[in-house]
């Protein structure tokens, strides 16, 4: 499973869109990108997941270059609600394998007022 | 979407007893189940697959002998923290994927905080 590379913190102001970048230079060719949120003492849960190019949903939006060697998770206007840890993940495509899911460390998004 | 519960939420005993946690996919039928222990301020590491019908593959330095799992139903995995001592104290995720089309995602527990006095 390909390494990821996150920034371990950001801050953030409500109402800015905030932008996570997630390096994984030895993302194979049949790799997926998945981001989890996790609140404190919760389990994560799945925000989005793409393979290339742009993903939306109404949570967030997932950019993928060609290269597929990163990827930039975009929060629009996000609230003190949004704090939490984001993970990044990379695996094979989730509907084929397992499921198994090795975490990084993961970025701590801290919004405030 | 998809829901996993997990009992109880949180549990503290005595060094050297045992500990059983509940994972239950609520709305879905689980073949494999995954165990992940997260502790304060770090990532989760997953400790082992659980599969259903057949033993448990553990991660590399995750003793199966400690960590006792079981996956007797297609709902339900257990996992069991024998002969607790403080280290094991942490908070145990457990998480599973719906086996149907359209879910890529898994879907995780709330998790148990296990304190270890």
């Amino acid at each position: 499973l390909a390494k990821t590379t996150q920034p371990i913190s950001m801050d953030s102001y409500e109402g800015q869109e905030v932008n996570i970048t997630c390096s994984h230079n030895n993302i194979a060719t049949n790799d997926y990108i998945t981001w989890y949120q996790q609140f404190p003492s919760q389990g994560p849960r799945f925000i989005i997941q793409g393979y290339k190019t742009k993903v939306t949903n109404e949570v967030a939006s997932l950019f993928i270059p060609a290269d597929r060697k990163s990827s930039t998770l975009s929060l629009p206007r996000v609230s003190l609600s949004d704090t939490a840890v984001y993970y990044c993940l990379v695996g094979p495509d989730p509907s084929s394998n397992t499921g198994k899911l090795i975490f990084g460390q993961g970025t701590t998004l801290q919004v405030k007022p | 979407g998809a829901v996993v519960s997990q009992h109880p939420s949180w549990v503290i005993c005595k060094s050297g007893t045992s500990v059983k946690i509940e994972c239950r996919s609520l709305d879905f039928q689980a073949t494999t189940m995954f165990w992940y222990r997260q502790f304060p301020k770090q990532s989760l590491m997953l400790m082992a697959t659980s599969n259903e019908g057949s033993k448990a593959t553990y991660e590399q330095g995750v003793e199966k002998d400690k960590f006792l799992i079981n996956h007797a139903s297609l709902t339900l995995s257990t996992l069991t923290v024998t002969s607790a001592h403080p280290e094991d104290s942490s908070f145990y995720i457990c998480s599973a994927r719906p086996p149907s089309q359209g879910h890529n995602e898994q879907f995780f527990g709330p998790g148990t905080r296990l304190t270890v006095l």
